[in-house]
């Protein structure tokens, strides 16, 4: 069965540093890799999504990922993070049974002035 | 933005009454999904269904039934509430395997 795993609950960077969430996937064959946001009281936002047409995978607000099929990984990365960045990130893999997406436990980012 | 609202965005409840969310789509989309957010969980699918009157359980299904009468509109009901289901719930409309569209989500906190 596909799993997701963020490592990290909780991320805290300072305003203009390098943001870095991480995601590690389970499965023999690269599925399709999502990254949803989730601002406070909201809904769940596409970020950015992999479909095997390219291995870095550039979205909204400057964030991009760069999936690693020998690492299983699928790592979200900003450069440069801005206050307006602080919301929940959940990494999702499809592949459950019944057509829906697996999504990680959420990683919390925090940004400092 | 994907058409997609939820009623009633906040609701408290007490134990043992039965509860219907509503979740409305004006995209015509064939697939919906009912996921339940919990801290440290992530999201988990409740219930999905494929088309009127086509539905089936997904993962956390235990205590909830859905229906299906209209291609817009899916309801979760919770038949007899606990404060085990207290929780964000949210409808999400996609292609099986693929992106899926969120609604705005409902807080229900079981008293």
């Amino acid at each position: 069965a596909q799993s997701v795993t963020q490592l990290g609950s909780h991320v805290s960077v300072s305003e203009g540093a390098l943001v870095l969430l991480r995601c590690n996937y389970s499965s023999s064959v690269p599925p399709y890799l999502f990254w949803y946001v989730q601002y406070p009281n909201q809904g769940l936002q596409l970020l950015l999504k992999y479909t095997s047409a390219a291995t870095l995978v550039k979205g909204i607000n400057g964030f991009e990922a760069e999936f690693k099929k020998s690492e299983t990984s699928f790592h979200l990365t900003k450069p440069s993070a801005h206050m307006s960045d602080a919301a929940e990130y959940f990494c999702a893999v499809s592949g459950g049974s019944q057509g829906n997406l697996i999504f990680g436990k959420g990683t919390k980012l925090s940004v400092k002035p | 933005d994907a058409g997609i609202t939820q009623s009633p965005r906040h609701k408290v409840t007490e134990t043992g009454t039965p509860v219907t969310l509503r979740c409305h789509q004006t995209e015509n989309h064939r697939y919906m999904y009912w996921y339940r957010q919990d801290p440290g969980h992530g999201l988990r699918l409740i219930h999905y269904s494929y088309g009127v009157k086509d539905t089936d359980k997904g993962e956390v299904s235990d205590g909830y039934s859905v229906s299906r009468s209209k291609t817009e509109d899916f309801l979760l009901t919770l038949e007899s509430a606990t404060s085990s289901q207290t929780s964000v719930y949210f409808c999400a409309i996609g292609q099986p395997q693929e992106t899926q569209y969120f609604g705005p989500g409902t807080r229900l906190l079981v008293l």
